[in-house]
Formats: structure tokens, sequence, C-alpha cells
């Protein structure tokens, strides 16, 4: 059965702390997506990770990708307010003649605090 | 502007009624997506499209129905079938389908909340 998890799934910080997301799956993949969702909204793309070592930063948030180890990290880095919402990882599992085909982990809600 | 609209943002639904979930892009994409969102889990696909006039059945699609008459519009229907449909549905697209590039981001629109009286 194909699994994407992501851990922790709650994880409430202080602002100016680094944490790091882990999301780990379990079928050979070299694509991976990183997703933001504010409450009771829809989802907005953070990151586009299609090779093994890849890694891609924005502002305050650093993503990687280890296909060996199917294993992606979401760094977090001297977190602020503006960045509690949830976070979602999304395995792409598409072929050539079939497309893209995206397996989500359970997201990651994640509270800044003061 | 582009981007995908969905309509209606809240949909309430009767015990045996069949009800359609608006999806339109006008980002001429290929590719379309409908997923479902239960409180606090992840997105699970329900249909997709690469093409026009083809689609495909996802994780579970049981109780649900699509066409793609139209490369600019996916809409669904959540069947009487379907018992538990209370839940967000978010559509999304992607630039290019079959035999396309792969590693394309997915493009959400805003989300249609079903609510079953």
């Amino acid at each position: 059965e194909l699994k994407v998890e992501q851990n922790p799934l709650f994880l409430s910080m202080q602002e100016g702390k680094n944490y790091t997301i882990y999301c780990n799956y379990s079928t050979t993949s070299d694509r991976l997506y990183w997703y933001r969702q504010d409450p009771g909204k829809s989802l907005e793309s953070l990151f586009v990770l299609l090779s093994n070592g890849a890694v891609k930063q924005e502002g305050r948030l650093m993503a990687s990708l280890d296909t060996k180890a199917r294993l992606s990290t979401l760094h977090i880095t001297a977190a602020v307010h503006d960045l509690s919402a949830t976070y979602f990882c999304a395995v792409d599992i598409g072929t050539y003649n079939q497309g893209g085909k995206l397996i989500f982990g359970q997201g990651t809600e994640l509270s800044v605090k003061p | 502007d582009g981007g995908i609209t969905q309509s209606p943002k809240y949909l309430f639904r009767k015990e045996g009624q069949n009800v359609t979930l608006s999806c339109e892009q006008n980002l001429n994409h290929d590719a379309m997506y409908w997923y479902r969102q239960d409180p606090g889990q992840g997105l699970r696909l329900i249909y997709y499209s690469q093409i026009v006039n083809d689609f495909q059945k996802g994780d579970i699609a049981e109780g649900y129905s699509v066409s793609r008459e139209k490369k600019e519009s996916f809409p669904l229907t959540v069947t009487s079938a379907q018992k538990n449909p209370t839940a967000f549905y978010l559509c999304a697209s992607t630039r290019t389908g079959l035999a396309g590039e792969l590693g394309e981001t997915q493009y959400f629109g805003p989300g249609t909340r079903l609510l079953v009286l």
C-alpha cells in the first residue's frame, strides 16, 4: 500500500525557533511537492522537488529531497507567526503516459506563538 | 487573471439527492483533478482527467461521477450512492496531461464545502 507519512502532525513553536517537518514515503518517486493550507482555504504550492538531492529555499522555509531514503524535509528557520498553517507533502506517482498523480501526507499543523 | 474557480462555495445536500460541483479553469491546462479533504486529513484523489473526453478513477471514486466535455470544465457529481459526502472538495489543474512533462505542480481552486442536511 502506498503511504506518505508526515511527522509531526502537530507542531507548536515559539517565534524565532527552528524546526523540521519530515515526510516519508513508501514508493519509488523522484517528484515531491510541498503545499501550504491556511484554515478554511485552498492549497498553495510552496516547493517542487524533482530529483535526488534537490534543495529549494524561499524565505524562512527550505525543502529537500532524498529519494534513496524516500524522505523529504521542510525546515523552518526563525519561525514567525505568519508561518502558522497546515503543511502538506505530496508524492507524484504518475507515469509518462498517465500524467501526474499525487498521494498526499496527512498534513502538519504548525502553530507559531510569540 | 488566470485561475481556477469552483462553485458554489457551500452546498447542502438532502438525503438521496445528487448534487454537482462546478470547476472551471482559464489557465489552458490539460489536466484536471478532484480531491476530497476530510477534517484534519490530507487530500484523497476522486477522479482525474488528462485530456478532454477522458477521465480516470482515483482512490475513492465510488459514489462520484465526472465529465470532461470541454478543456476548461470538469464538473463533479456527488450521487446518492455516496453515503458520507460531507467534506471539503478541491479541484486542481496542471499544464500538461498525457505524455507531457512530469513534475508539474498542481494549482488548486478555492474549494466547495459540502454539507448534508
